[in-house]
């Protein structure tokens, strides 16, 4: 098993691009997070899906949009790059219930 | 998150010596986790505690949630190198399904 795995690793952006960042998981699970991860704030959770098709925000949802078509992959889109947004993106997943969370390596974005 | 008060910020000790990182919050902690992350790396799932006053060891890592379960502590006996990196608390409290975290604990081993 490859557990979570997250494309690309790394990416450079000019301010106002768009990009995805595709996240898939193959443990079959129903939850999925996106987190981001910035010096002295911690992790803090973009959006999150309970299931297929489904899909809520987080703590700092603005500025990024998500999409869960298929259980194993979520995607993380950014319309308009700013470079508020230049952290380190992790995804994240987890059975059903209240379990722990497995994560992915990480994309570390840069938006100049 | 605010939600999550983690300390010490970083840690600095020298091999063999024991230590220790607090995780607390104002609102109840229904399920709290331990993660290690490497620096440049993902994180990696240490250990879930649910019950107040529950402990659960790890090699040479234990994990402990107080009886209010609002605080919980990582300690580690004799250090190593290889425990080295940044050490994260998360935690549910029953929000709906979100999960906060605290900004982490780094910790630097000298040998």
């Amino acid at each position: 098993n490859a557990g979570v795995t997250q494309t690309p690793k790394f990416r450079v952006l000019k301010t106002g691009q768009s990009m995805t960042l595709l996240c898939a998981q193959d443990m079959n699970h129903e939850y999925m997070y996106w987190y981001r991860q910035d010096p002295g704030m911690g992790l803090r959770l973009i959006h999150y899906s309970v299931g297929e098709g489904t899909t809520a925000k987080g703590e700092v949802p603005d500025g990024y949009n998500v999409s869960r078509l298929k259980k194993q992959n979520f995607l993380l889109g950014l319309e308009s790059a700013a470079p508020s947004q230049t952290s380190v993106y992790f995804c994240a997943s987890m059975e059903g219930g209240r379990n722990e969370q497995f994560f992915g390596p990480g994309t570390r974005l840069t938006v100049l | 998150s605010q939600e999550l008060e983690q300390s010490p910020q970083s840690l600095i000790v020298q091999e063999g010596k024991n230590l220790t990182i607090n995780c607390t919050s104002s609102k109840t902690l229904y399920g709290l986790y331990w993660y290690k992350q490497k620096y440049g790396e993902g994180l990696i799932f240490l250990m879930m505690l649910q019950k107040g006053g529950e402990e659960k060891s790890h090699e040479k890592i234990t994990a402990k949630l107080d009886e209010k379960k609002q605080q919980s502590s990582l300690h580690i006996t004799a250090s190593q190198p290889s425990h080295a990196g940044i050490y994260l608390c998360g935690a549910d409290m029953r929000t709906g399904n979100q999960f906060y975290f605290g900004t982490g604990t780094s910790l630097t081993v000298i040998p």
